[in-house]
């Protein structure tokens, strides 16, 4: 079975500083998917970005990049130019679709919190 | 964007009633709809994968008989907790993902907070 392991259960930044938060995965599949969620007070869940395991370039969405490392199964995302509204609980999730079907589900890591200090 | 809506957004219910939870997506089809459950500063645990038209595929130590999860549309999946206890009391979310975009994001419910009292 796939496992998601998030090791920072608590992460703080400065303000405006760069912080990264680790996610390292387990899986014999060549094909699947990466993202970090962001679920804020209000417990909705916000997709940050997303990762298709065959495309070796790493994904950026504006402040967010991540570093993805295949071989290693390593999947860390790096926020820059923190903001208090990042302030948030962060999963790194995972889905894997060897038949391609759609309906596979995601598994999520046990997630770190990050506070953003003033 | 794609929006999914989950009603109601907080109940309290009585030890031994029961509480259905819905998961309606507005905008487009869903064949395939997720049930997880998430305890106070936990993670995201899958309870079962509700497919339209068939029986819900139960992840393992979820009671199917206390969970009863029905899909009858394309665009609504019903959570019921059957005779409800105090250890039910936790937040349920659902999420969709597109029919016919197998590569599509999951979209997210805002989540159901469940207290049984």
């Amino acid at each position: 079975a796939q496992t998601v392991t998030q090791s920072q259960p608590e992460m703080s930044v400065q303000e405006a500083e760069t912080v990264t938060l680790s996610c390292t995965y387990d899986t014999s599949e060549s094909d699947y998917y990466l993202f970090w969620y962001k679920q804020p007070p209000s417990r909705q869940m916000i997709l940050v970005i997303r990762q298709e395991a065959y495309k070796q370039q790493n994904a950026t969405e504006n402040r967010f990049s991540v570093n993805f490392q295949k071989a290693a199964k390593s999947f860390s995302l790096k926020i820059s130019d923190s903001q208090l509204g990042d302030a948030a609980m962060y999963f790194c999730a995972y889905r894997s679709d060897p038949r391609n079907s759609g309906n596979t589900p995601l598994v999520f890591g046990k997630g770190t919190r990050l506070s953003v200090i003033a | 964007g794609a929006v999914v809506s989950q009603h109601p957004s907080r109940v309290i219910c009585k030890s031994g009633t029961s509480v259905k939870i819905e998961c309606r997506s507005l905008d487009f089809q869903a064949t395939t709809m997720f049930w997880y459950r998430q305890f106070p500063k936990q993670s995201l645990m899958l309870m079962a994968t509700s497919n339209e038209g068939s029986k819900a595929t139960y992840e393992q130590g979820v009671e199917k008989d206390k969970f009863l999860i029905n899909h009858a549309s394309l665009t609504l999946s019903t959570l019921t907790v059957t005779s409800a206890h105090p250890e039910d009391s936790s937040f349920y979310i659902c999420s969709a993902r597109l029919a016919g975009q197998l590569n599509s994001p999951l979209h997210f419910g805002n989540g159901t907070r469940l207290t049984v009292t």
